[in-house]
């Protein structure tokens, strides 16, 4: 399978806990998003790499965030200290013409 | 900012009947307009898309048509199936093919679609 994967699909912690979350894009593709979902809402953007560059942040991304993308490849997205308001779909995407294809997301727990 | 506005769901047809879903847009420069799928247990998949206006994207029986002087990107489909109950997101991008730029989206909140046989 030649697409966008993400690990682990779910993930269950207990708030204060720190999380990592990987994604593997498309393996040509220069451009990697990480995106938020929640409940009945459509994804909001949180950061955005060309190649191993973070070029963009959304004020989503808090302090507790960051996100890294070694050498252009697979990005991992760190949450510390979690609470329970950071429950939701964490959704990776790829593109290198300006289309992205979407992984299948990790759904993120806090209790 | 940019922001996407959809129909409310969720929408209820039976089968063969008329699909329409509304969308609008706001934005400060001249976005192209995405509709995304997202089945139930699957990630999110590009349906149609259209990059200026007045294009219309096309794509299984689906169409959309860039309305610049109404902001609007609604999607059709002359007679849904059973299969095509999902999750239906309108999306926009302001800086495409601007190379080198950032292609961020922006969702709208999505509209759930069942088609009852």
């Amino acid at each position: 399978d030649t697409g966008v994967s993400q690990n682990p699909r779910h993930k269950i912690t207990k708030r204060g806990q720190n999380v990592t979350f990987r994604c593997d894009p498309i393996s040509e593709h220069n451009r990697l998003y990480w995106y938020r979902q929640t409940l009945g809402q459509g994804p909001e953007f949180l950061t955005y790499f060309q190649n191993e560059a973070q070029l963009e942040k959304s004020r989503l991304l808090s302090d507790r965030f960051s996100a890294e993308r070694p050498k252009g490849s697979f990005s991992t997205l760190e949450i510390q200290r979690t609470e329970q308001g950071d429950s939701a779909m964490y959704l990776c995407a790829s593109d290198i013409l300006g289309e992205q294809f979407f992984g299948p997301g990790t759904r993120l727990t806090v209790l | 900012g940019d922001s996407v506005t959809q129909m409310e769901g969720p929408v209820t047809l039976s089968e063969e009947a008329f699909l329409t879903i509304n969308c609008t847009y706001t934005a400060t420069g001249y976005p192209s307009l995405f509709w995304y799928v997202q089945y139930p247990g699957e990630g999110l998949q590009l349906l149609l898309k259209a990059t200026k206006a007045d294009d219309k994207g096309s794509n299984k029986g689906f169409e959309a048509t860039y309305r610049k002087e109404t902001t609007s990107f609604h999607l059709e489909k002359g007679s849904v199936q059973v299969s095509d109950s999902a999750v239906y997101f309108c999306a926009l991008s302001d800086h495409w093919g601007s190379g080198g730029s950032n292609y961020k989206l922006t969702f709208g909140k999505g509209t759930l679609l069942t088609v009852n046989p």
